[in-house]
């Protein structure tokens, strides 16, 4: 099935560890997200990508990097974990930036960091 | 920059009631608004979305909403909810990105 693809689904990490979070879509978008879920506020965006090549930051950027290497893939990236980032991570993706198709979303990853 | 307020945290309502969720965004000169539905450890489906034309617009599931322009409020209704219908819902604003509000999250009591 078409759709957006995260994985690990759930992972606990050490404070001071690295990991990355894996996202691909094969619906050829563009525009591909990911965005943090914490209780009580919703979802903050974290950082974007426009197209293979080009990523830019959103709300909540210290302590992660993406990179987009090619349409399918935008992994998440973080250098070293901190109990602050224990949350739920989600990717998404449109056709573009301006879509109003919508956003498609994966099921997340739950992350947490002790 | 674009604001969404969902003013009620957690809605419970009898199974095959009425439902109101509320939503409000903060003014914009061209704003698309959208709700999408979360269940129990899934990502977020589209339900249904606003962007130019009549102001009630119809999702899946039975639900729908209605676009106010004077009170900026984008509120998602449903005449008769089911057990199914258990999630939280979230109501976002699109002009140059996508925000969110914080949630709602609906418990349908049997």
């Amino acid at each position: 099935n078409a759709g957006v693809t995260q994985t690990p689904k759930f992972q606990v990490l050490k404070t001071g560890q690295s990991m990355t979070l894996q996202c691909a879509q094969d619906m050829n978008h563009e525009y591909m997200s990911w965005y943090r879920q914490d209780p009580g506020m919703g979802l903050r965006l974290i950082h974007y990508s426009v197209g293979a090549g080009i990523t830019d930051q959103g709300e909540v950027p210290n302590g992660y990097n993406v990179s987009r290497s090619t349409t399918e893939d935008f992994p998440l990236r973080l250098l070293s974990a901190a109990p602050s980032q224990t949350s739920v991570y989600f990717c998404a993706s449109s056709y573009a930036r301006d879509s109003n198709y919508g956003y498609t979303f994966g099921s997340g990853t739950r992350l947490t960091v002790v | 920059a674009q604001s969404v307020t969902q003013l009620d945290s957690q809605v419970p309502v009898f199974e095959e009631a009425p439902v109101e969720l509320r939503c409000n965004y903060s003014s914009s000169v061209s704003v698309y608004l959208f709700w999408y539905v979360q269940y129990p450890n899934q990502g977020l489906q589209l339900l249904l979305k606003y962007l130019s034309g009549s102001t009630l617009v119809k999702g899946i599931n039975g639900f729908e909403a209605e676009f106010n322009k004077s009170q900026t409020s984008f509120h998602l209704r449903k005449p008769s909810v089911h057990i199914s219908d258990t999630a939280e819902y979230f109501c976002a604003a699109k002009d140059e990105k996508l925000t969110f509000g914080t949630g709602t999250r609906l418990t349908i009591i049997p």
